[in-house]
């Protein structure tokens, strides 16, 4: 089994659509998680960390769930500028970041 | 500031032929990172460095060796290349110290191809 799990889609969605991933992990003392985005042929950058609490930012809102083990990620109003992949990372301890597969997204006019 | 830099872009190399990816930051991060991207399998780290002068292995090292040359570059090698190897190559850096976790920066990648 894979430490962290991402269905790989694609998605495809129209402009202004809601659409949410999630992600799982096998490492119950994983420490710290994040979303990063990976525009095609490009290098991945970092989208928001994920805190315990749940966190917003602009259209993105990202939630943890440590009892089940899986991070979720909620696009809200989904733009053309949205479409890339998605990767969902965990920091299963000392510096050790695994990453997911990633989940492709397509915003459609 | 260039952030994350690597050279080269692309690579064409036969087996058994060696080669050094380069990397290097200029946000005075401590810690750097080796990650290989194959389709269908997202990044595994092959080796990462905490501070200079420290290098650990990571999920895949097996034929792939580093040197941290100093706090700014941090170098992979190939000593005897396979067609197993053909991926792409990311180098990456953050501020963490060992044990902590921080944001990631990704260099553009290298682009390996073994015949």
């Amino acid at each position: 089994r894979k430490e962290v799990e991402q269905d790989p889609g694609p998605f495809n969605v129209p402009e202004g659509a809601t659409v949410a991933f999630n992600c799982t992990y096998s490492n119950s003392a994983s420490q710290s998680f994040f979303w990063y985005r990976q525009d095609c042929r490009k290098e991945p950058k970092l989208l928001m960390s994920v805190y315990s609490s749940g966190n917003e930012d602009g259209r993105f809102t990202a939630q943890l769930n440590r009892a089940s083990q899986y991070i979720s990620l909620l696009i809200r109003d989904s733009k053309l500028s949205d479409s890339a992949t998605y990767l969902c990372v965990v920091n299963t301890g000392n510096n050790d970041m695994r990453f997911g597969a990633g989940t492709r997204l397509t915003v459609k006019p | 500031n260039a952030g994350v830099t690597q050279t080269p872009k692309f690579q064409v190399l036969k087996t058994g032929q060696s080669m050094t990816l380069q990397c290097a930051q200029d946000m005075n991060h401590n810690s750097m990172y080796w990650y290989r991207q194959d389709p269908g399998m997202g990044l595994r780290l092959i080796y990462y460095s905490a501070s200079e002068g420290t290098t650990d292995k990571g999920e895949v090292p097996n034929g792939y060796n580093v040197s941290r040359l100093n706090k700014r570059e941090f170098s992979l090698r190939l000593e005897s290349a396979a067609p197993s190897q053909t991926s792409v190559y990311f180098c990456a850096s953050s501020e963490a110290l060992a044990g902590g976790a921080d944001t990631q920066y990704f260099g553009p990648g290298t682009r390996l191809t073994v015949l």
